[in-house]
């Protein structure tokens, strides 16, 4: 595997369930991301993890919970959501944050995931 | 503060016209900035950026930009749009931290 992944692709759910999305990197980054975009919104920064802690949590309800158990794993979990959380979902990785790097990030194919 | 407009959501050229996505930036410090490409159901993939030296950039499938610092614009162009060119483009500028623009959906009719 190269570059970044998601498992699975498509998911359906109902608002009782719970379910993770699975983000790995296999370039060697420091830091992942986790986007939400909808049909007609910008691209939607949820979770930034930087060396496996936290930086930014852009008020995210909390029924989405991000894990970063190592620098290669991302995960959200994904507890009572509603239908207006159906989205693409896209995990994202950098070399590292702030002005020493130029931020490129790289994307995985994302997760279609629909709330029913 | 660092920010990214770019002008037009959608933009529709006949396929071999030229291609023109316009990004206009804000930032208080040289930005770095970049173009991406989505297409449906995947994720964005870069297309070209620019860090430092040539304004001029290039990028894959034929797509290149031009840094203007006088303007603050970084202008995606192609000289001949594909009908594969079809997807959504995103400017997106970094001064540390990386800011998306709200994307610009391409159609290329044939």
């Amino acid at each position: 595997e190269t570059g970044v992944t998601q498992t699975p692709r498509h998911l359906v759910m109902g608002m009782t369930n719970k379910k993770s999305l699975k983000c790995e990197q296999h370039l060697g980054h420091n830091a992942m991301y986790w986007y939400k975009q909808s049909a007609k919104k910008p691209l939607e920064l949820m979770f930034v993890y930087s060396l496996e802690e936290r930086v930014e949590n852009n008020s995210v309800p909390s029924r989405f919970s991000p894990e970063c158990p190592n620098s290669s794993h991302l995960f959200l979990h994904l507890h009572t959501l509603q239908p207006e959380d159906s989205a693409l979902y896209l995990c994202a990785s950098s070399l590292g944050l702030g002005r020493g790097y130029d931020n490129e990030q790289f994307f995985g194919p994302g997760t279609r995931l629909t709330v029913l | 503060a660092q920010s990214v407009t770019q002008l037009g959501s959608h933009v529709s050229v006949s396929e071999g016209a030229l291609v023109l996505l316009r990004c206009n930036y804000s930032s208080s410090v040289p930005p770095y900035l970049f173009w991406y490409v989505q297409y449906p159901n995947q994720g964005l993939q870069l297309l070209l950026k620019y860090t430092t030296g040539a304004t001029l950039v290039k990028g894959i499938n034929g797509f290149e930009a031009e840094f203007k610092k006088s303007e603050t614009s970084f202008h995606l162009t192609k000289p001949s749009a594909h009908m594969s060119d079809a997807a959504e483009y995103f400017c997106a500028v970094s001064t540390g931290k990386l800011i998306f623009g709200q994307g610009t959906t391409l159609q290329v009719k044939p």
